[in-house]
């Protein structure tokens, strides 16, 4: 198993450019995360999936969309990019009762 | 005040000592992780309990929920250990989300 995958590594955007980033599992896991983390700062979830279909709001949403059409994907759109969303960005999965896999972290930089 | 603390939020230490991170939580849990982060690099999931003790290798994680309290210690410690250590607790009125602590700094040096 690959686990949780997460594209792309790197990325700098230009002020008000929108893009998406990728994640993909292949342990069949029903939740799944976005978190960002900034520099010297904790875990702020951003959205979160606890099915195909199914979303919800953390703590930071604004400025994100998802969606979840498949068990395996839970991509995360930007819309227009602004300076306060550079950030480290996290996709996480698991099953119920289980700890959280987590993917190899997407740096976004916002110029 | 954050629902999930750590302490201290730095810790340097020789290589071979015995190390101990706090973690304080404000919440009704129905668990209780620790993750570990090296510089640069992802996330993994250290322990996952809700009672008592748990080990492996030379960590170990203990928690009392009565007092609200989890440490991870670690034991002859190496620079390999050097990594943001991270607890982060699972609430019992929402098992879906985690609460987040800052993480613990750990810098191990030879």
């Amino acid at each position: 198993n690959a686990g949780v995958t997460q594209t792309p590594k790197f990325r700098i955007l230009k002020i008000g450019q929108s893009m998406t980033l990728q994640c993909t599992q292949d342990m069949n896991h029903n939740y799944m995360y976005w978190y960002r983390q900034d520099p010297g700062m904790g875990l702020k979830l951003i959205y979160y999936s606890v099915g195909a279909g199914i979303t919800d709001k953390g703590e930071v949403p604004n400025g994100y969309n998802v969606s979840r059409s498949t068990t395996e994907d839970f991509p995360l759109r930007l819309e227009l990019a602004a300076p306060s969303q550079t950030s480290v960005y996290f996709c996480a999965s698991k099953t119920p009762q289980e700890t959280q896999y987590f993917g190899p972290g997407t740096r976004l930089l916002v110029l | 005040k954050n629902e999930v603390e750590q302490s201290p939020q730095n810790l340097t230490a020789q290589e071979g000592e015995f190390i101990t991170i706090n973690c304080s939580y404000s919440v009704g849990i129905s668990a209780l992780h620790w993750l570990q982060q090296h510089p640069g690099g992802g996330i993994v999931s250290l322990f996952m309990l809700s009672s008592g003790k748990k080990k492996h290798g030379r960590l170990i994680a203990t928690i009392n929920i009565q007092e609200k309290h989890s440490s991870l210690h670690i034991t002859a410690s190496h620079p390999r250990d050097s990594a943001v250590y991270i607890c982060a607790a699972e609430p019992s009125r929402n098992t879906d989300k985690l609460i987040f602590g800052t993480g613990t700094r750990l810098q191990v040096f030879p």
